[in-house]
């Protein structure tokens, strides 16, 4: 079955390290993205990324990282200058970046940092 | 810039009763329109879409029409059930150029719950 995988579904971190959380998808899509959830909001936009080895800033950028080394892959790295980094990560994917397409999402991962 | 705004939840209703949840969005040009749906501890699902004015999307009993004049894409339902239960989001994808492009802006969520 296609679809996308997130690992692991819940994260335990201490403040001050860095975690990665992965994203991989076999949709063979080119465009892949990943979102920030907090509890009463919508999903803001962290990093998006189109084609292979290039990605742009989202909205909340700052304290995250990519890399976009696969097609099928796009890991996030929430480092420890993210002030608030508890929250519940997406990540998505598109055939292209393409507006009328629709994104296709992970499961998620929850990420709790203490 | 963009922007969607959804109305305030939860929303609790009675299975087989009517539901709407208004959506009024903020765009230049042209933005593509979206309804996901999140059941609980799971990622985001497309419920319908709508790409131009007047369209009408649909699924599973849902649906939602593209009216430009009031930008709004409002979501109904003429009943629901228990099944139905979840968060449900509208979204916009920009048709502004540059990095902009195609970028998924959403609402803040509205939460649904149906008692049998």
């Amino acid at each position: 079955d296609g679809g996308i995988t997130q690992s692991p579904k819940y994260l335990f971190r201490k403040e001050g390290q860095n975690v990665t959380l992965s994203c991989e998808q076999n949709l063979n899509h080119d465009a892949m993205y990943w979102y920030r959830q907090d509890p009463g909001q919508g999903l803001r936009l962290i990093y998006y990324s189109q084609i292979v080895n290039d990605f742009q800033k989202g909205d909340i950028a700052e304290g995250y990282s990519v890399s976009r080394e696969k097609k099928e892959s796009f890991p996030l790295t929430v480092t420890s200058a993210q002030k608030n980094p508890t929250a519940f990560y997406l990540c998505a994917s598109r055939v292209s970046h393409d507006r009328d397409y629709e994104q296709y999402f992970g499961p998620g991962t929850r990420l709790t940092v203490t | 810039g963009d922007s969607v705004t959804q109305m305030e939840g939860p929303v609790t209703l009675s299975e087989e009763a009517f539901l709407t949840i208004n959506c009024t969005y903020t765009a230049t040009g042209y933005p593509s329109l979206f309804w996901y749906v999140q059941y609980p501890g799971e990622g985001l699902q497309l419920l319908l879409k709508a790409t131009k004015a007047d369209d009408k999307g649909s699924n599973k009993g849902f649906e939602a029409t593209y009216r430009k004049e009031t930008t709004s894409f409002h979501l109904e339902k003429g009943s629901v059930q228990v099944s139905d239960s979840a968060v449900y989001f509208c979204a916009l994808t920009s048709n502004a150029g540059g990095t902009s492009y195609g970028k998924l802006t959403f609402g803040q969520g509205t939460i649904l719950t149906v008692h049998p």
